[in-house]
């Protein structure tokens, strides 16, 4: 079955700290891998997708394929990265779901 | 370009009715997902049209329903409404590449639906 752990509901930081963000994943085949970001009041909207090797807003995102992990990082947390986040796994064709884990909540105090 | 459209934006109905949500895609997106979001369960999915054909579904009971058009807009459908059913709903388009590739999903706001 497929599966998304996000272990961590809660993350709080302050500014200028580093960020990590964990995310495994249990999925048949070698699934595309994303994460995406809900800001207050506002609608869910992609952040990166590990095809694509991008860094977005300052956030990188590592795939370790032999620990099925796709964590997402950033060296130094500002104010208005405060926000919802969730990992999220997709097979291709008849198995393109996007299957969303629980999310976790970063705040990133002053 | 415009976004991920979806009607109407909250909606109130009675145990027992059934509603229908529609949702407007980004122009050339022709995969469509639908999304049920609540507090406790967070994001569940729904089901997913490619092409106006069902491609995938969740674990969700028949009385939900969804189908797609041939302009790629895209409803959903719910039938006697249950208190349960309470939450919002979001779609998501994509654009899919050569070799079945997604390029991420770009969300609409919601429908928010109160089942009293």
């Amino acid at each position: 079955a497929q599966r998304v752990t996000q272990p961590e509901k809660l993350l709080s930081v302050f500014k200028g700290a580093p960020v990590e963000l964990k995310c495994n994943y249990s999925y048949s085949g070698s699934p595309e891998l994303f994460w995406y970001v809900q800001y207050s009041r506002q609608r869910l909207q992609l952040l990166l997708r590990h095809i694509s090797r991008e860094s977005i807003k300052g956030f990188t995102a590592d795939l370790n394929k032999g620990e099925t992990s796709f964590h997402l990082k950033k060296p130094f947390a500002q104010e208005e990265d405060s926000a919802m986040y969730y990992c999220a796994p997709q097979g291709a064709g008849a198995n393109s779901k996007l299957t969303f884990g629980k999310g976790i909540t970063l705040s990133v105090r002053p | 370009k415009a976004g991920v459209t979806q009607t109407p934006r909250y909606l109130i109905k009675t145990r027992g009715q059934q509603v229908t949500l529609s949702c407007s895609p980004i122009s050339g997106h022709r995969s469509v997902s639908w999304y049920q979001q609540t507090p406790g369960q967070g994001l569940q999915f729904l089901f997913e049209y490619f092409s106006e054909t069902q491609r995938n579904k969740g674990n969700f009971p028949g009385r939900f329903s969804g189908r797609q058009f041939s302009n790629s807009r895209s409803e959903m459908n719910v039938s006697t409404l249950e208190l349960g059913d309470s939450a919002l709903y979001l779609c998501a388009s994509s654009l899919i590449g050569a070799a079945g590739l997604n390029y991420g999903y770009t969300f609409g706001s919601g429908t928010r639906l109160t089942v009293v």
